[in-house]
């Protein structure tokens, strides 16, 4: 089965400063890979996705993400974090072709200080 | 394009009664998934539909979760009887091709 393990719980910086939200997938298969983002009281929302093309992925908001095969991870990036940016962020990996299960991370909460 | 709808987003019940969630997915989609939240963890998928058709329905506990699709367009879930640890957001999502889109949940307090 395939699962993700996301290393911190939380992690907190300060605006202006760069964002590292790591991940380790498991897969036995060439995996599709997510990051979901999830803001108080609102639904999860795509922030990127790599589905076997190009390594580094960008996604919205000034997020992107690299694969990295031999070290079995997927850690999200943002150089720059801007107070809206705290959130609960979940690394998610598809399991399977066609119909796809998405298997979710614990989540990190992502806390910004002025 | 309007997005995945549920209802109610609160729902406050006691235990041993029952309770029904609804979605809407995004006009078009086939796949339509129902998944629960519980506090500080990632969402688990309950039941996944295609179409009005149950593809995957394997972590639903089906002694007291029910799902349905009726006409492949809205689908409800309910809990008979609710327990304590039912407590959570339930989500549902629909996909197109390879990404879900999410609603906003509803949030089950089972006291």
């Amino acid at each position: 089965a395939q699962s993700v393990t996301q290393l911190d719980s939380h992690v907190s910086v300060s605006e202006g400063t760069p964002v590292l939200l790591r991940c380790n997938y498991s897969s036995s298969y060439s995996p599709s890979l997510f990051w979901y983002v999830q803001h108080p009281n609102k639904g999860l929302q795509l922030l990127l996705k790599y589905t076997s093309a190009a390594t580094l992925v960008k996604g919205i908001n000034g997020f992107e993400a690299e694969f990295k095969k031999s070290e079995t991870s997927f850690h999200l990036t943002k150089p720059s974090a801007h107070m809206s940016d705290a959130a609960e962020y979940f690394c998610v990996v598809s399991e399977g072709r066609g119909f796809q299960k998405l298997v979710f991370g614990t989540g990190t909460r992502l806390l910004v200080s002025p | 394009e309007a997005g995945v709808a549920q209802s109610p987003r609160y729902k406050i019940i006691e235990k041993r009664q029952s309770v029904a969630f609804w979605c809407n997915p995004i006009s078009g989609h086939a796949t339509l998934y129902w998944y629960q939240q519980i506090l500080g963890q990632g969402p688990k998928l309950l039941i996944q539909f295609q179409n009005n058709g149950v593809v995957d329905d394997s972590q639903l506990p089906k002694d007291r979760f029910s799902a349905e699709r009726l006409k492949g367009v809205d689908s409800t879930l309910k809990i008979q009887p609710a327990k304590l640890e039912d407590s959570a957001v339930y989500l549902c999502a629909s996909s197109y091709g390879d990404t879900q889109y999410f609603g906003p949940g509803t949030r089950l307090t089972v006291l």
